[in-house]
């Protein structure tokens, strides 16, 4: 069983549409992120929740919009898209919140989107 | 803030050792330092992470010194599949990984 999951792995769509991507880990972990893979391969930081309470919200658009129902899943929204956000959304899960020694991230495999 | 700074790229050859160096000169005292390792169309995946001296797992060992200002990455007798990019991660002020662009490691037959 894959530990965390998303879907789509790709998406294209044109500017100005709204789209998901939907997340879920079954490692049962009490954290999961939201980060974004740009053409340059820099990873940052998007979302960071605990236990379905948002506790990070990095400097993003407002079109950025993260759900999570329960705390095995965390959704992104994206509203309005536009050309440069187009990138890799990778989703991730750990069991602590953050440390000095703060523990493995698993990652997803990435969704790859494309805003023509 | 503790910003790293690793190569940008390596090459080395099938059996070899090979040993990525970081700096980290601003590592805060409790910090611990975090390697990953990202395959292409991959999510990165942890391979080690230590706070001083030396730590070894299955994959890798990890060495850093007194001063802990730098780490070394060391991967024993690397494989064709053990090309990817290898990030050397320092923490935020929230505890965060910092991501910088890694380092590129080709392997070669």
């Amino acid at each position: 069983d894959t530990a965390v999951s998303q879907t789509p792995k790709y998406l294209v769509t044109q500017m100005g549409n709204d789209k998901s991507i939907k997340c879920e880990q079954n490692l049962g972990h009490d954290t999961m992120y939201w980060y974004k893979q740009d053409s340059k391969k820099f990873l940052k930081i998007m979302f960071s929740y605990n236990n379905k309470e948002l506790i990070i919200n990095e400097t993003v658009p407002n079109r950025f919009s993260p759900k999570s129902p329960d705390k095995a899943h965390l959704n992104l929204h994206i509203n309005s898209l536009e050309l440069g956000d187009s990138a890799v959304y990778f989703c991730a899960s750990s069991q602590d919140e953050g440390s000095a020694n703060t523990g493995e991230l698993f990652f997803g495999e990435g969704s790859r989107l494309t805003v023509l | 803030l503790a910003k790293t700074t690793q190569p940008i790229s390596m090459d080395s050859y099938e059996g070899q050792e090979v040993n990525i160096t970081c700096s980290h000169n601003n590592i805060a005292t409790n910090d611990y330092i975090t390697w990953y390792q990202q395959f292409p169309s991959q999510g990165p995946r942890f391979i080690i992470q230590g706070y001083k001296t030396k730590v070894t797992n299955e994959v890798a060992s990890l060495f850093i010194p007194a001063d802990r200002k730098s780490s070394t990455l060391s991967l024993p007798r690397v494989s064709l599949s053990d090309t990817a990019v290898y990030y050397c991660l320092g923490l935020d002020s929230n505890y965060q990984l910092i991501w910088g662009a890694g380092t590129k490691l080709i392997i070669k037959p």
